[in-house]
């Protein structure tokens, strides 16, 4: 089945700074691969998804990259602000079931003011 | 945007006790619901798939006679932790599909469950 990897595990930033976070998968046939924001005991929130049969996707400040080849996708937050600090989970799965995510192990992003 | 309401949101139980959870897409209908679990500072571990009108699939390592899932209508999944003990306390979040699928998950607000 698939397996997805996420780094790091933590990250500290200053305000302003970049944040990049960084996912690998096993499975060739994963097509979809969103991130999800999740703040403590809530629902994951979707910040940014991208498909396979692009290679970059940006919405403002955030960014994602996929490289099919190396089965690698990344999240780019610039001009971080303090409230980018959450607990950030890459996932995986397929078109025909997008709902059936696999998930990283998360990366908790602290943006200190 | 879609939504997906989970109740309740906490629940506290005895130990051995049964305890269900609720998923509903309240304006769409889901054909598949999904259910994953999530530890403290753990990620989200998938459990099982739910199809309406048809038995769940479980994950590898996920006990179906322990957690029973039904997905009687297309906006109703259930979720039922039997016989739950301590070490089932955990943060229970469903998602769902739309019926015309390749669209994003949408996720409940998620069950915070304890047993005591």
């Amino acid at each position: 089945g698939e397996n997805v990897e996420q780094h790091p595990s933590t990250l500290s930033v200053q305000e302003g700074d970049s944040a990049v976070i960084k996912c690998t998968y096993s499975d060739s046939a994963s097509n979809y691969f969103p991130w999800y924001k999740q703040e403590l005991g809530k629902r994951p929130q979707l910040i940014i998804d991208i498909r396979s049969n692009v290679g970059e996707k940006k919405d403002q400040r955030i960014a994602v990259t996929l490289n099919k080849t190396a089965k690698h996708f990344s999240l780019h937050i610039t001009e971080t602000q303090p409230e980018d600090s959450a607990v950030y989970f890459c996932a995986a799965s397929s078109f025909a079931n997008t709902g059936k995510l696999i998930f990283g192990q998360g990366t908790t992003l602290q943006v200190k003011p | 945007g879609a939504v997906v309401s989970q109740h309740p949101s906490r629940v506290i139980c005895k130990s051995g006790t049964s305890v269900k959870i609720e998923c509903r897409s309240l304006d769409f209908q889901a054909t598949t619901m999904f259910w994953y679990r999530q530890f403290p500072k753990q990620s989200l571990m998938l459990m099982a798939t739910s199809n309406e009108g048809s038995k769940a699939t479980y994950e590898q390592g996920v006990e179906k006679d322990k957690f029973l899932i039904n997905h009687a209508s297309l906006t109703l999944s259930t979720l039922t932790v039997t016989s739950a003990h301590p070490e089932d306390s955990s943060f229970y979040i469903c998602s769902a599909e739309a019926l015309l699928g390749n669209t994003e998950a949408f996720f409940g607000q998620g069950t915070r469950l304890t047993v005591v």
